[in-house]
Parts: C-alpha cells; structure tokens; sequence
C-alpha cells in the first residue's frame, strides 16, 4: 500500500544550528511531494513543493528539501534554526493517479532550544 | 495574500446532534477538501469535491457525512447523529487544479460530548 514514514516523532535543535527532517515514501512511481508546517492552533501551511525538475526545491522561510528517487525520500533541511521554527511539520504526498487527496505522514515535532 | 477561512474556529455539539463545518475556499479555486486530524494522529483525507460533485472520498467518509456547495463561496461538511469518535480538528483545503498544492484553513475543532 502507498504510504507516507516520517521516522522522527520529536526533534530537538538548538537555535543557530542546521536541521533535517525525514520523510520516506513508499510508491512505485515519482508522487507529487510537499513539506506543510502547523503551528500551535494554526492550520497547515506549505512550506514547499516538488512536482518534477530539478530535485532541490526551495521553499518559504530558508527551508529546501531535496527528492532523492533512489532513496524514494524527499528530505527537509534548513541551515540554521530560529526559534520562531518551533512547530510541527508534516510530509505529504499525492500519488499519481491517486486523485487529489494527500496523504500526509505522522509528522515531526520540532522543539528548538534557546 | 488569500486564504481558506474555516467557521466556527470551536464546535461543540451533543453526540447525535447534526453538525455543519463551514469553509470559504480561495475565490479561484475550484476543487475543495476536507480532511481530520484526531488528536495525537496524523491528518487524514475525508473527501474532495469539484464541479459539484464528489470527486474521490475515503472509508471514513460514510453515509453520516455530506458535502455541499450551497453558494458560490461556502463549502460545507455536515456530519449527521455525531458520535464521541468524530471528535477531531476539521480542515478544508482548496486548490486552483488538481495536484496542485492544496491550501489549509485553520480548522474548526469539533468537541462531541
């Protein structure tokens, strides 16, 4: 069955450092791929996109997350944290000839120490 | 920059009492979704919605609940004879095509005592 791992339940960063969040898929061809972020009583926000091309792909606020097909991950990382980063972040993933719906992973909670 | 907004922000409703979640979806936007997130879960697709019609739903999406476009700018979800489990944050979510990144509301949390 396609389905979305985000293996990192909790993540912990001081501010300044860098940080990556994992997300695997699994699915036997390329999906379209998003990175949402949930702030406390927020609703989602997408942070960024991968549909085709180039497979580093930026997004709002530093973030950027790379699609590695071999490794069928889509993983994102930001070179230094700031405290205002402390959210949760959600992997989501519309399978071709899935329709539309996304099929979003577990998330991460990020907590970034001062 | 437009936005999905989502009335009420907090529902609370008896259990088997009818209930209507209301989205205003981004004005250009012609395919809409809903999707709930119980607490401590992770965000699940209900149904998605375009030219008037049901385009795709999931398993949790039976006959208790229904979908509807009243107007030209409200979508609704209407959960009949609500039960304890249906307790969840509901968002809608619009997009201009499919496949195309969905944009989220802030969800209304639904309480069913």
């Amino acid at each position: 069955a396609q389905s979305v791992t985000q293996p990192d339940i909790h993540i912990t960063v001081s501010e300044g450092a860098s940080l990556e969040l994992r997300c695997n898929y699994s699915y036997g061809a390329t999906p379209y791929l998003f990175w949402y972020v949930q702030s406390p009583g927020q609703g989602l926000q997408l942070l960024l996109k991968y549909f085709s091309g180039d497979t580093l792909v930026q997004g709002i606020k530093g973030f950027e997350a790379e699609f590695k097909r071999s490794q069928s991950s889509f993983n994102l990382r930001k070179p230094s944290v700031h405290w205002s980063d402390a959210a949760e972040y959600f992997c989501a993933v519309a399978f071709t000839g899935g329709g539309n719906k996304l099929t979003f992973g577990t998330g991460t909670q990020l907590k970034v120490e001062l | 920059e437009p936005e999905v907004t989502q009335t009420p922000s907090h529902q609370v409703t008896q259990m088997g009492q009818e209930v209507i979640l209301r989205c205003v979806p981004i004005s250009n936007h012609l395919y809409f979704y809903w999707y709930r997130q119980i607490l401590g879960q992770k965000v699940e697709f209900l149904v998605s919605f375009y030219n008037n019609e049901i385009s795709e739903k999931s398993e949790i999406f039976d006959d208790q609940f229904s979908v509807e476009r009243p107007d030209g700018s409200n979508f609704t979800l209407k959960i009949r004879s609500t039960k304890l489990e249906d307790s969840a944050m509901y968002f809608c979510a619009s997009s201009p095509k499919p496949n195309q990144p969905q944009h989220f509301g802030d969800g209304t949390r639904l309480s069913i005592l």
